[in-house]
């Protein structure tokens, strides 16, 4: 069972908006910053998205943004596109003792 | 352009050990530091631990507490992760990653090293 929860699927048309929760604790999620978000295609390596809640990395495009209310956090993918099919995982630094990091289960997203 | 290369796959037997390298290019090797991630066959990530090159301080994830360690060779620009007493739940794709200084996030991903543990 992961830290965070993360639904495990998520589905959207071209062109739309979906949106992708990580709900965690006041030890990770809800008490500091340091949200991030990853991006993984089959038999890839994961690529950094978002972090600290809601930077972007260079590169990345803006139709991915990052938000974070209470203990939960969201990442939300405007104008969907087949490229955006992948696994999303996010994560957060915890208080909680070792580990200092925590994952989410990951949500398959589906673009129809 | 920076990059982190990972060493090739491996196959073990249970109660083996097993070390990965994962070498650096492309930035300045101390001023960042690496963790090391896992990924189960079908299964999400795992962060097992992390290392600081530039004066070598680790902190490992607690259900891995005496079964690994981490190093790094600066001269080579090279980190390693060894597990010990390999057990079949330990078969995943071993990935290494920079990590950005201060925010727990990483930016730059090896291309993974897949462990089987099997007898």
């Amino acid at each position: 069972q992961s830290a965070l929860t993360q639904p495990a699927s998520v589905s959207g048309s071209p062109g739309q908006s979906i949106t992708i929760s990580c709900t965690g604790t006041s030890s990770d999620v809800g008490g500091y910053n340091y949200v991030s978000w990853y991006q993984q295609h089959p038999g890839k390596a994961p690529k950094l998205m978002i972090y600290d809640v809601s930077n972007r990395p260079s590169g990345v495009s803006n139709r991915f943004s990052g938000s974070k209310s209470g203990n939960t956090a969201s990442l939300t993918i405007s104008g969907l596109q087949a490229e955006d099919e992948a696994d999303y995982y996010c994560s957060s630094y915890t208080s909680s003792s070792t580990p200092d990091v925590v994952f989410g289960g990951g949500t398959k997203l589906t673009v129809l | 352009q920076v990059q982190l290369v990972q060493s090739g796959a491996e196959v073990k037997k249970p109660g083996a050990s097993v070390k990965v390298s994962c070498k650096a290019s492309g930035y300045t090797f101390t001023s960042y530091g690496i963790s090391w991630v896992r990924q189960a066959p079908g299964q999400g990530l795992e962060w097992m631990g992390w290392i600081s090159a530039y004066n070598g301080n680790t902190n490992y994830a607690q259900k891995l507490q005496g079964r690994v360690t981490m190093t790094t060779d600066t001269s080579t620009s090279t980190a390693y992760m060894e597990l010990r007493s390999l057990r079949s739940d330990d078969t995943a794709v071993y990935y290494c990653a920079r990590e950005l200084t201060g925010d727990h996030a990483f930016d730059i991903w090896g291309q993974g090293t897949m462990v089987t543990v099997s007898s």
